[in-house]
C-alpha cells in the first residue's frame, strides 16, 4: 500500500542552525514527491515537488530536498533556519485516483 | 483578497445538527479538494471534483457529502454531525493542466461537534 512516513513528530533547532526533516515514502511506480508547509493558524503551502530529472530539487524559502530511490526518502533541507520557518511541514506523495498520500507532519520549533 | 475562502472559520455544532462549510476560490481552477486534519494524522481526502460535474469519494467520505454548485464553489455538509468529526477542514484547489498541480489551500475551518 502507498504510504508515507515522517519519523519525527517535533524537532528543536536553533536559529541559524541547519535542518533536514525525514520523509519515506511507500510506493510501487516512480514517485510523485512533495512538500507541504503549514504556517500557524493558515493553510498548507506548496514549498517544492519532485516528478522526475535532477534528484535535489529548489523550492521556495530557502528550502531544497533529495530524492533518493535506494533509499525510498525525500529528505528536507535548509542551510540555516529562520524564526518565521516555525511551522508543521507535510511530505506528500502522489497516490492512485488522483489522491496525494500525506505524512503526519513534522513541527518545527526554533530557539532563539 | 485570499484565492481560496472558507466559512465560517470557527465553527461549534451539536451530535446530531446538520451543517454546511463553503469555499470560494478566484483562482479559476477546475479541481476542488475537501481534506480534514486531525492531529498526527496529517491530512486525509474526503472528497474532489475535477469540474461542475464531476464528484468523486476520497479516503474518508462516510458521513460527508459534497455540493458543487459553479466552478468556484465546493460546499462540504455534514448530515448529522458527531463528535469524531471534530477536526480541521481545508478546502483546495487546483489546476488541471497534468495530473498533479500544485494544490492552494485555504486557511481552514475548526469544526468542533459536542
Amino acid at each position: 500500500a502507498q504510504s508515507v512516513t515522517q519519523p519525527d513528530i517535533h524537532i528543536t533547532v536553533s536559529e541559524g542552525a541547519s535542518l533536514e526533516l525525514r520523509c519515506n515514502y511507500s510506493y510501487g511506480a516512480t514517485p510523485y514527491l512533495f512538500w507541504y508547509v503549514q504556517s500557524p493558524g493558515q493553510g498548507l503551502q506548496l514549498l517544492l515537488k519532485y516528478f522526475s530529472g535532477d534528484t535535489l530539487v529548489q523550492g521556495i524559502k530557502g528550502f531544497e530536498a533529495e530524492f533518493k530511490r535506494s533509499q525510498s526518502s525525500f529528505n528536507l533541507r535548509k542551510p540555516s533556519v529562520h524564526w518565521s520557518d516555525a511551522a508543521e511541514y507535510f511530505c506528500a506523495v502522489g497516490g492512485s485516483n488522483y489522491q496525494l498520500i500525506w505524512g503526519a507532519g513534522t513541527k518545527l520549533i526554533i530557539k532563539p | 483578497d485570499a484565492d481560496v475562502t472558507q466559512t465560517p472559520r470557527n465553527r461549534i455544532t451539536k451530535t446530531g445538527k446538520r451543517i454546511m462549510l463553503e469555499c470560494s476560490q478566484t483562482k479559476g481552477h477546475d479541481r476542488m479538494y475537501w481534506y480534514r486534519q486531525d492531529p498526527g494524522l496529517g491530512l486525509r481526502l474526503i472528497y474532489y471534483s475535477f469540474d461542475v460535474k464531476d464528484i468523486n469519494k476520497g479516503e474518508i467520505s462516510d458521513g460527508y457529502s459534497v455540493s458543487r454548485q459553479a466552478q468556484a464553489k465546493f460546499s462540504l455538509s455534514l448530515e448529522s454531525a458527531i463528535p469524531n468529526q471534530t477536526a480541521l477542514y481545508f478546502c483546495a484547489t487546483s489546476d488541471s493542466n497534468g495530473r498533479w498541480e500544485t494544490q492552494y489551500f485555504g486557511p481552514g475551518t475548526r469544526l468542533l461537534v459536542l
